[in-house]
């Protein structure tokens, strides 16, 4: 099946620092792939939809500026927390779709727990 | 927000014991998928119901869907303790396969040994 891997898979940093996180589809290629965040005990929030070759589509309320999407191939899309702070610590998970026709699911890597101090 | 309600919040049960999960949504759907989570990990595809569908299965799992209510249901059958985990359904809006997924706010499962 497809599989998405999200790297790095814990970060803990300090307050200032800027954090990239990677996510890869490493059976197929994926022209979209989506960024969520989610809060403990809840559900997910979508930031973005990242694709592949132009600027991502931020969701109301997400700052663009703070949260940098690139998607430059199709197997590769980033997001970067820029100058992170204590409430950027959260979970974010990537997911991705097959660019088929007719009803895909979508993939999800693993997550990413960031930990600002 | 999240478009999807889901009840109950919590659910926990006894490993046999069925264990049943409501999803409400609120805009017409192209189709409606559960998602499984556990903790700390990323969200695991189930089973994708289509909005001319009324029922599917697979394994243990079923799932129906009632467009005039606009809700949905999850029935594991025969749970295991294995199956504890989180449990969100996700729609995708009408007129589109290619669209973003709105979740529900999903439901905790618990089955106990």
């Amino acid at each position: 099946g497809a599989v998405v891997s999200q790297h790095p898979s814990w970060v803990i940093c300090k307050s200032g620092t800027s954090v990239k996180i990677e996510c890869r589809s490493l059976d197929f290629q994926a022209t979209t792939m989506f960024w969520y965040r989610q809060f403990p005990k809840q559900s997910l929030m979508l930031m973005a939809t990242s694709n592949e070759g132009s600027k991502a589509t931020y969701e109301q309320g997400v700052e663009k500026d703070k949260f940098l999407i690139n998607h430059a191939s199709l197997t590769l899309s980033t997001l970067t927390v820029t100058s992170a702070h204590p409430e950027d610590s959260s979970f974010y998970i990537c997911s991705a779709r097959v660019h088929l026709p007719g009803d895909q699911p979508q993939h999800f890597g693993d997550g990413t727990r960031l930990s600002i101090l | 927000s999240q478009q999807g309600e889901e009840d109950p919040q919590a659910l926990s049960i006894q490993e046999g014991e069925n264990a049943t999960m409501n999803c409400s949504y609120k805009t017409s759907i192209n189709n409606l998928q559960w998602y499984r989570q556990n903790s700390g990990r990323g969200l695991v595809h189930l089973i994708l119901i289509r909005s001319n569908e009324r029922e599917k299965h697979s394994g243990r799992l079923r799932v129906t869907l009632d467009t005039s209510k606009k809700s949905s249901s999850l029935l594991i059958t025969a749970s295991r303790a294995a199956d504890t985990a989180s449990y969100f359904c996700a729609s995708r809006a009408g007129g589109t396969s290619y669209g973003k997924l709105t979740f529900g706010q999903g439901t905790i499962l618990t089955v106990h040994p």
